[in-house]
């Protein structure tokens, strides 16, 4: 089975920290993806990945930066925390190209909350 | 660009009942339509998913949707559900270009009552 791992379930950092999202996929999957999700705005791009060193802006990557120096791992950088990013991050990955293995597969997420 | 419009918020429901969860997305030439299911606290598991083929699609736990490219829509249903199905429901499409990206729409909050 596809594994998809996020770090910590549940953080939470003081306003001003600079915080850590960790993501890790076994599937060798060159395509890695970070969404924030939130009520009633279901889920949000924020970074993408499409191979190592590689990255693109999502629809809101404003307070963010990414890192990817291997090809298993994604992380999501805080630069400085501040409660509006409070929210679930959820990891996701895929392999690239079309046909039946279009599936991305989804970490269990987490749930973020900056005081 | 690519979009996905969940027409529900929240759909309240009794047990054993049919229901339909709408979802319709702005067309495209290529469209691949993906049904996730999020149960409380946890991430986001593939429903069902259309590729090509066959426009009426069946996943897991029961449910199918249907894929209607002149309307645009890809529904999703069950004829009888569960408490268990209790659950937020989001509908997804693949954008532009090769790199996977996911765009979202805004779910729909299932509420199976007893």
């Amino acid at each position: 089975d596809v594994k998809v791992t996020q770090s910590s379930r549940y953080l939470v950092k003081r306003t001003g920290e600079k915080v850590f999202l960790e993501c890790v996929q076994d599937m060798d999957h060159e395509n890695m993806f970070w969404y924030r999700q939130d009520p009633g705005l279901g889920l949000r791009l924020i970074y993408f990945s499409y191979d190592v060193k590689m990255k693109e802006k999502g629809d809101i990557p404003e307070g963010y930066s990414v890192s990817r120096e291997k090809k298993e791992r994604f992380s999501l950088i805080l630069e400085s925390a501040s409660t509006n990013q409070t929210s679930m991050y959820l990891c996701a990955s895929r392999p690239r190209g079309g046909g039946m293995n279009t599936e991305a597969f989804f970490g269990q997420g987490t749930r973020l909350t900056v005081v | 660009a690519q979009s996905v419009t969940q027409l529900d918020s929240q759909v309240p429901v009794f047990e054993e009942a049919p229901v339909e969860l709408r979802c319709n997305y702005s067309s495209s030439v290529s469209v691949y339509l993906f049904w996730y299911v999020q149960y409380p606290n946890q991430g986001l598991q593939l429903l069902l998913k259309y590729l090509s083929g066959s426009t009426l699609v069946k996943g897991i736990n029961g449910f199918e949707a249907e894929f209607n490219k002149s309307q645009t829509s890809f529904h999703l249903r069950k004829p009888s559900v569960h408490i268990s199905d209790t659950a937020e429901y989001f509908c997804a499409v693949y954008g532009s270009g090769n790199t996977g990206k996911l765009i979202f729409g805004q779910g729909t909050t299932l509420q199976v009552k007893p």
